[in-house]
């Protein structure tokens, strides 16, 4: 079974400052895709960035892109010019590519953004 | 923009009732979840369903059950509540995963918080 590993559970980053958050799994497949999810305090879960494992070139969505290593199994997020709306907790996900196969979340991650 | 509506956001129960927990999706999704999320351990997939009358196990299925009667609506039942349920329950929906579609993103509802005393 897949499972994703969220090894800090808190972080803390300065307004307009840049954070990564970490993030590995571990999975035989060769074809998967991985997301980041953020959950603000009003806690609406909202999706922030994804990467398909096929492709080499990392994701980016303005601010946020991610540093993803196939080989080493690693998939971190990272957070620039931070904000203070960037406060909420993050998880990382994994999904396997087949039909409609189920996401595996990380336990989550809380960062703070200090004014 | 897709709309995932719990019907409550806070929920206060007694042991051994019956719970339904209530999640509609307006974007005619095939796909529909229920999610437990406890502080330090995630979110951990109580039950989902691909199709109307289907639903799956997922990894913490105990003590709950599941009703898709209609494509927009996917009930979560707690049959006898106890207090190792009192959690935070999510609903998401999405469109069937699978080749092309893997990278589609699960929509997510504001949560309920259920209380069991």
């Amino acid at each position: 079974a897949q499972t994703v590993t969220q090894s800090q559970p808190e972080m803390s980053v300065q307004e307009a400052e840049t954070v990564t958050l970490s993030c590995t799994y571990d999975t035989s497949e060769s074809d998967y895709y991985l997301f980041w999810y953020k959950q603000p305090p009003s806690r609406q879960m909202i999706l922030v960035i994804r990467q398909e494992a096929y492709k080499q070139q990392n994701a980016t969505e303005n601010r946020f892109s991610v540093n993803f290593q196939k080989a080493a199994k690693s998939f971190s997020l990272k957070i620039s010019d931070s904000q203070l709306g960037d406060a909420a907790m993050y998880f990382c996900a994994y999904r396997s590519s087949g039909a409609n196969s189920k996401l595996t979340f990380g336990k989550g991650i809380t960062l703070s953004v200090r004014p | 923009d897709v709309k995932v509506t719990q019907s409550s956001r806070y929920l206060v129960k007694r042991t051994g009732e019956k719970v339904f927990l209530e999640c509609v999706q307006d974007m005619d999704h095939e796909n529909m979840f229920w999610y437990r999320q406890d502080p330090g351990l995630g979110l951990r997939l109580i039950y989902f369903s691909y199709d109307v009358k289907m639903k799956e196990k997922g990894d913490i299925p105990e003590g709950y059950s599941v009703s898709r009667e209609k494509k927009e609506r996917f009930s979560l039942i707690l049959e006898s509540a106890s207090t190792n349920q009192t959690s935070m329950y999510l609903c998401a929906s999405s469109v069937p995963t699978g080749g092309g579609f893997s990278n589609q993103p699960q929509h997510f509802g504001d949560g309920t918080r259920l209380s069991i005393l």
